[in-house]
């Protein structure tokens, strides 16, 4: 049973360049929440998607953008690359499938998030 | 603003020994996870906790929610090398708003 998958490992890009990572979700899981984590710091929450739409949001501009796919997968967009950005970008995955009168999933009660390696992003 | 703050911040013991981490708020978690991240790799989960006072044990690991329900603990018994990482909190607030804090890096020398 794989578990989260992101890509690239790592990555380099410029200040103003756009960029997209990527993320595959822990088999059976239907949700999906990134996550910004500056060196020496916590994760901060960027967004989650569930059934392919943005459900939660942090405080992060308008740059940051992202996709969920019919498979669950999902993209993380960053436009206009600021040196600020330079962060560990974590995708995580959670779900209830096939739990009886689970309809939509509570945010984080009772809800294991299982993380992925990341993806390095060093803007220069 | 809701904010998580941990301490230590920075955490080096001998082989054995046992310690405290501490992850407190000013305001009402719903729900309070604690996860352990190595370099280089995602957090991950240890434990969720959801009731005030309610104290979880996994293995030498002991995880305590404050009565209030505002402040969480971890206590390790005869910590191992192998317990070395970045010990992060995260709690979750009615609003389904969720913060992690910045963590405590322990490093446990043999």
């Amino acid at each position: 049973d794989a578990g989260v998958t992101q890509s690239p490992t790592h990555l380099i890009k410029t200040r103003g360049q756009q960029v997209t990572l990527r993320c595959s979700p822990k088999s059976g899981h239907d949700t999906v929440s990134w996550y910004q984590q500056a060196l020496g710091q916590g994760p901060q929450f960027i967004f989650q998607y569930y059934e392919e739409e943005e459900r939660q949001r942090g405080n992060f501009p308008d740059r940051f953008s992202g996709h969920q796919f019919p498979n669950y997968s999902s993209e993380l967009n960053v436009n206009a690359l600021l040196l600020g950005d330079s962060a560990l970008y974590l995708c995580a995955s959670s779900g209830r499938q096939g739990q009886e009168g689970y309809d939509i999933p509570v945010f984080f009660e009772d809800y294991e998030q299982y993380f992925g390696p990341g993806t390095r992003l060093t803007v220069t | 603003t809701q904010l998580l703050e941990q301490s230590p911040q920075f955490l080096s013991i001998q082989e054995g020994e046992n310690l405290t981490v501490y992850c407190n708020s000013s305001s009402v978690f719903s729900s309070l996870q604690w996860y352990r991240q190595e370099p280089g790799e995602g957090p991950v989960l240890l434990v969720t906790v959801v009731t005030g006072g309610e104290v979880k044990k996994l293995k030498r690991l002991t995880f305590q929610f404050g009565d209030a329900r505002k402040d969480s603990s971890l206590h390790i018994t005869a910590a191992q090398p192998g317990d070395t990482g970045l010990y992060l909190c995260a709690g979750a607030w009615d609003n389904n708003d969720m913060r992690f804090g910045a963590g405590t890096r322990l490093t446990v020398k043999p």
